[in-house]
């Protein structure tokens, strides 16, 4: 079965600091992984995603994510994080056209 | 194209009162999708339809709930004899044969 875990569903950091994600997938079949982000009371924006080829995927607003196969991981950084940034964050797996299985969600607080 | 839209935003209904939520996807788009989203989770898959056909159902979608799409553009979600463990965020989604999927901003449904 496919299935996606995201470690800590609370990450604190201060702003200018390195913002790490983590989401680790179990798959039978290559798969398409997705990090959205979800301001509140709002529906999910699409930061990035990868499908194949490159294993670095870079996102908007300045979030990157690297695809790992021997690890089933794909965990999204930022170098330096805004305040703008706090949010919910969801990691997503699945194939192309097909319904989504998201993780419950790291949410990611961001001090002055 | 404005993107996904929704509605209502937010519905409050007395427990056996039906509901009827409407979502308008992305004009271009053939698929549409149905999650739903608790609070402290990550979207949980409903259904999906291409165009008009309804492809894939979840567990999730009691005989309760029934979803519609019946000219393959705006669909419809139903919930019928709601309950108080219905209260939740309902998502829809829309995308292309193989694209990636882009969300509406959601309806808020609390079960009184």
């Amino acid at each position: 079965a496919q299935s996606v875990t995201q470690l800590g569903s609370h990450v604190s950091v201060s702003e200018g600091a390195l913002v790490l994600l983590r989401c680790n997938y179990s798959s039978s079949v290559p798969p398409y992984l997705f990090w959205y982000v979800q301001y509140p009371n709002q529906g999910l924006q699409l930061l990035l995603k990868y499908t194949t080829g490159a294993t670095l995927v870079k996102g908007i607003n300045g979030f990157e994510a690297e695809f790992k196969k021997s690890e089933t991981s794909f965990h999204l950084t930022k170098p330096s994080a805004h305040m703008s940034d706090a949010a919910e964050y969801f990691c997503a797996l699945g194939q192309a056209g097909t319904a989504l299985i998201f993780g419950k969600g790291t949410t990611l607080s961001v001090s002055s | 194209d404005t993107g996904v839209s929704q509605d209502p935003r937010h519905k409050i209904t007395k427990r056996g009162q039906n509901v009827t939520f409407r979502c308008d996807p992305i004009s271009e788009h053939n698929r549409l999708y149905w999650y739903r989203q608790t609070l402290g989770q990550g979207p949980e898959f409903l259904t999906y339809f291409q165009n008009e056909a309804q492809l894939e159902k979840s567990r999730l979608l009691s005989d309760r709930f029934s979803a519609e799409r019946p000219k393959g553009s705006f669909s419809t979600l139903e919930i019928q004899r709601t309950e108080q463990g219905d209260s939740a965020m309902y998502l829809c989604a829309s995308s292309s044969q193989v694209g990636e999927q882009f969300f509406g901003p959601g309806t808020r449904l609390t079960v009184l």
